[in-house]
């Protein structure tokens, strides 16, 4: 049984401040690592993919990944009240079609 | 990434009747995926959509309950059967792009059932 862990939060931080969110899972086979970020009432939304050890940069999103330590997290710099969401991290395979196991989500709130 | 719509956006059903999801994309893709997302919960996937033939279900779903079909790669249905308050989720389809291991979401569709 594939499992991915999150933790569900809330984590509050302030605005401008760094949050960190973060996630382990199961699975050594697994190939690819993905953030999702999910609005209330919305579906998910693709922040960042990551496939090989260390650090990938986006804007103000970096995703993190160490495979030894079966470890991934994303940090969101300067963060903004608009980014107030839950995020999903997702994991799976390195073939098409391969099925992606999600997390349970970390609601992150951010207060002006 | 594929802009994807789905129809309904919501529902609100009758128990033991059925309803149909359509989930159209603007561009042809090889996979295409259906997640169900329970109030509160994160996304688990019911079946990966094969072009042309039998879907592949996931464990602890099963055809007769969720028929689905894609009849080209572009399209694909969902059907959720005989309906219980129990299956009151939002229904989610999913793409692969073409080279990608990224999938992109549709905007779902919101099940009620009463």
């Amino acid at each position: 049984q594939k499992e991915v862990e999150q933790n569900s939060g809330p984590l509050s931080v302030p605005e401008g401040a760094i949050a960190s969110l973060n996630c382990t899972y199961s699975d050594r086979g697994s190939q690819s690592f993905f953030w999702y970020r999910q609005y209330s009432g919305k579906s998910p939304e693709l922040i960042m993919s990551i496939y090989s050890n260390g650090d990938k940069e986006d804007g103000r999103f970096t995703a993190q990944l160490n495979k030894a330590s079966q470890y991934v997290s994303l940090l969101i710099r300067d963060s903004q009240p608009s980014d107030s969401a839950t995020y999903l991290c997702a994991v799976g395979g390195n073939n098409a079609g391969n099925m992606l196991t999600f997390g349970g989500g970390t609601r992150l709130m951010v207060k002006p | 990434s594929a802009v994807i719509s789905q129809k309904p956006s919501r529902d609100i059903c009758q128990r033991g009747t059925s309803l149909t999801i359509q989930c159209q994309v603007d561009s042809q893709v090889t996979m295409m995926f259906w997640y169900r997302q329970q109030p509160g919960q994160s996304l688990t996937l019911i079946a990966t959509a094969n072009q042309g033939s039998e879907a592949t279900y996931e464990s602890g779903f099963v055809i007769d309950k969720f028929p689905i079909s894609r009849p080209n790669l572009t399209f694909s249905t969902l059907t959720v059967s005989n309906m219980s308050p129990e299956d009151s989720s939002i229904y989610l389809c999913s793409v692969e792009t073409t080279n990608s291991f990224e999938q992109f979401f549709g905007p779902g569709t919101r099940l009620t059932v009463l």
